[in-house]
């Protein structure tokens, strides 16, 4: 069955970057895009970007432009996510999700939370 | 920066009907946005309802469907039952980036 795994949660200070990950199983790997989603504490989600696990090319909001890279293994089938300068309204949710054929995010990861705190 | 409007939050009667809408600000939502609808409960990652917007996944149940209506990406609840109570996210695709709304908390009362 399909399956995304991120890594654990993480806490971190402003300033810094964290390194997500998003383990993939139960299909092949590098025939989907993945995208990367987040949500904080009682706000809306967030679409920070997505790649192209065949390639590795990315394509990433405006806003997110300069702070986040992805880049994928597809010897682990894992894409990563590194954010960079953390800000407190940094703290969040973050969950990968796969996209298919037709714009359908089918499957998403549970999430793993990032808390930014001095 | 194309911004995406849902209702903040609605309440509908146990076996009504309610419908959730997702508008862009740059105009008309139509079929090249691909919207999505998610149903996200509390502590739950979201799960697709809707995609390429009125196409259902394999698990989501026949009382809800997606539309166009006035210019606008729709999610209709038929027959509502107590464990639809959740929030609803719409995602429209917008000059090659996707966009969120900002969520509708549906409550059942």
């Amino acid at each position: 069955q399909v399956q995304l795994v991120e890594s654990g949660a993480e806490v971190k200070k402003p300033g810094a970057s964290v390194r997500l990950s998003c383990q993939a199983s139960g299909y092949t790997f590098t025939s989907y895009y993945i995208h990367w989603m987040r949500q904080a504490p009682g706000v809306g989600l967030e679409w920070m970007g997505r790649i192209d696990p065949s390639n590795g090319h990315t394509h990433l909001p405006q806003g997110f432009q300069g702070r986040v890279i992805l880049t994928r293994d597809t010897s682990t089938s894992t894409v990563y996510m590194d954010l960079s300068s953390l800000r407190f309204e940094d703290t969040a949710i973050y969950y990968c999700t796969r996209e298919t054929d037709g714009g359908l995010f089918d499957y998403w990861g549970r999430g793993t939370l990032v808390t930014i705190s001095s | 920066q194309t911004v995406v409007t849902q209702e903040p939050s609605l309440t509908v009667s146990p076996g009504g009907t309610v419908t959730l809408t997702c508008a862009s600000s740059t105009g008309a939502v139509t079929s090249n946005h691909y919207p999505n609808w998610f149903q996200q409960k509390p502590g739950q990652a979201p799960r697709t309802l809707i995609y390429t917007t009125s196409k259902k996944h394999s698990w989501t149940p026949a009382r809800f469907s997606g539309s166009l209506l006035g210019g606008k990406a729709a999610l209709t609840l038929s027959g509502v039952q107590p464990e639809d109570e959740a929030e609803y996210h719409c995602l429209l695709y917008c000059n090659h980036n996707w966009v969120f709304g900002g969520g509708t908390k549906l409550t059942v009362l």
